[in-house]
Parts: C-alpha cells; sequence; structure tokens
C-alpha cells in the first residue's frame, strides 16, 4: 500500500496570509494525487485533482502543485470560508488512502 | 448530480447493515462508484469501490469478507451489505462518484458525495 503522509496536521492562519500543505507519498504515484476540503458537519468536496488540476468552479486562490512523491497545496490568500479540514488522497493504485487530514483555523 | 445514502443506524456487534445510496442527475451506470468511512472525529479512510457495470469490485483490507459492494443499475442505487459489524466499524458513511466507469488507478478522483450516513456499532 502507498502510506500517505501530510503536514502539518493543523495550523491557525490570518485572513489573507498564504496557507501551504504538504503531502508525501511513500512511493511515486506521478501526479495521481487529488485534495478534498471537508467543512465541519459537510461531506468533502473535490478541490484539485491530478496534482494541479483546479475542479471547475473552485476559487483560483486554491492551487496544487508537485509530482513523484512531494506535492503542495496553496491558498494564496485565506479567506473566512475557507476553514475547513484538507485531505489529500493518492489514486496511483488501489487502496487509494487519504492522508492524515490538516485543520486550518483562522487566527 | 445528488446522492442520498440511507440505512444507517444502531446495531449490535456481530450484526448486519445495508446502506444504500441513491443516485440521480446522471447516467448512474458510466460511473463507478465508491463508499468513504469517517469515524467521528477521525479522517477519511476509503472503504470499497465498484466499477460501473458491477463487475469489478475493491475493498480495503480491513472490511474484505465482511462487507460487500454491489448496484443495481436500473434503479440508479449503490449498495454496502456490512456483516460481522465490529465496534471499529462506527463511522459515517459516505457514497461518492467517481470521474470513470473503472478506476483501479491513474487519473480517478471523486466528483461528487452524497451528504453520509451514520452507523453505529454497539452493545
Amino acid at each position: 500500500d502507498i502510506q500517505m503522509t501530510q503536514s502539518p496536521s493543523s495550523l491557525s492562519a490570518s485572513v489573507g496570509d498564504r496557507v501551504t500543505i504538504t503531502c508525501q507519498a511513500s512511493q511515486d504515484i506521478t501526479n495521481y494525487l487529488n485534495w478534498y476540503q471537508q467543512k465541519p458537519g459537510k461531506a468533502p468536496k473535490l478541490l484539485i485533482y491530478d496534482a494541479s488540476n483546479l475542479e471547475t468552479g473552485v476559487p483560483s486562490r486554491f492551487s496544487g502543485s508537485g509530482s513523484g512523491t512531494d506535492f503542495t497545496f496553496t491558498i494564496s490568500s485565506l479567506q473566512p470560508e475557507d476553514i475547513a479540514t484538507y485531505y489529500c488522497q493518492q489514486y496511483d493504485n488501489l487502496p487509494p488512502w487519504f492522508g492524515g487530514g490538516t485543520k486550518v483555523e483562522i487566527k | 448530480v445528488q446522492l442520498l445514502e440511507s440505512g444507517g443506524g444502531l446495531v449490535q456487534p456481530g450484526g448486519s447493515l445495508r446502506l444504500s445510496c441513491a443516485a440521480s442527475g446522471f447516467t448512474f451506470s458510466t460511473y463507478a462508484m465508491t463508499w468513504v468511512r469517517q469515524a467521528p472525529g477521525k479522517g477519511l479512510e476509503w472503504v470499497s469501490t465498484i466499477s460501473g457495470t458491477g463487475g469489478s469490485t475493491y475493498y480495503a483490507d480491513s472490511v474484505k469478507g465482511r462487507f460487500t459492494i454491489s448496484r443495481d443499475n436500473s434503479k440508479s442505487t449503490l449498495y454496502l451489505q456490512m456483516n460481522s459489524l465490529r465496534a471499529d466499524d462506527r463511522a459515517i458513511y459516505y457514497c461518492a462518484k467517481e470521474n470513470s466507469p473503472l478506476c483501479s488507478g491513474g487519473s480517478c478522483y471523486y466528483l461528487n458525495w452524497g451528504q453520509g450516513t451514520l452507523v453505529t456499532v454497539s452493545s
């Protein structure tokens, strides 16, 4: 199985700050890395697929990059509505494990 | 696209439960479907995936031999039969629509999610 290590597990930032989350795979997953946002009490939502492709309708302040084993998710300017837990997921092969999640809070 | 899960509830250890996910707004048979669960206060865990035709199924080791995923394309409904339930199966169970008919690796992701149904295993 491919293990996903996501960091940090939580962060606190101010509105307007740039926020960065990293995700590391235990082996090369090419660019088959997805990012999901889960707001409290809600179902997850796809934000980015294949490492850097923004899902339709997702604000452009969200972005993703990386390939191989190291990936980055960025919010360029944190907004109050971005308070959520963010998960990476590898889909290079089954099982498509998720990272442990990063809880983003407003300072 | 709408995905509506049902069938969750309280069951005793060793018991069984069948979850359903009623789909609408898309051609159900042309997409693989997946169950993902989330224990209270924990992260997301992939459980099982079924291809669009139903001919291919995949399971996490933690549920293999106990859970069975199936679909009825004539009813646009996904199922998860859960047997021999344990306390650590307690979670919200989400159904999710994938982006292709068959996903076993590659450019695969969950485009849409249901609102989830809670399964509690307790005596």
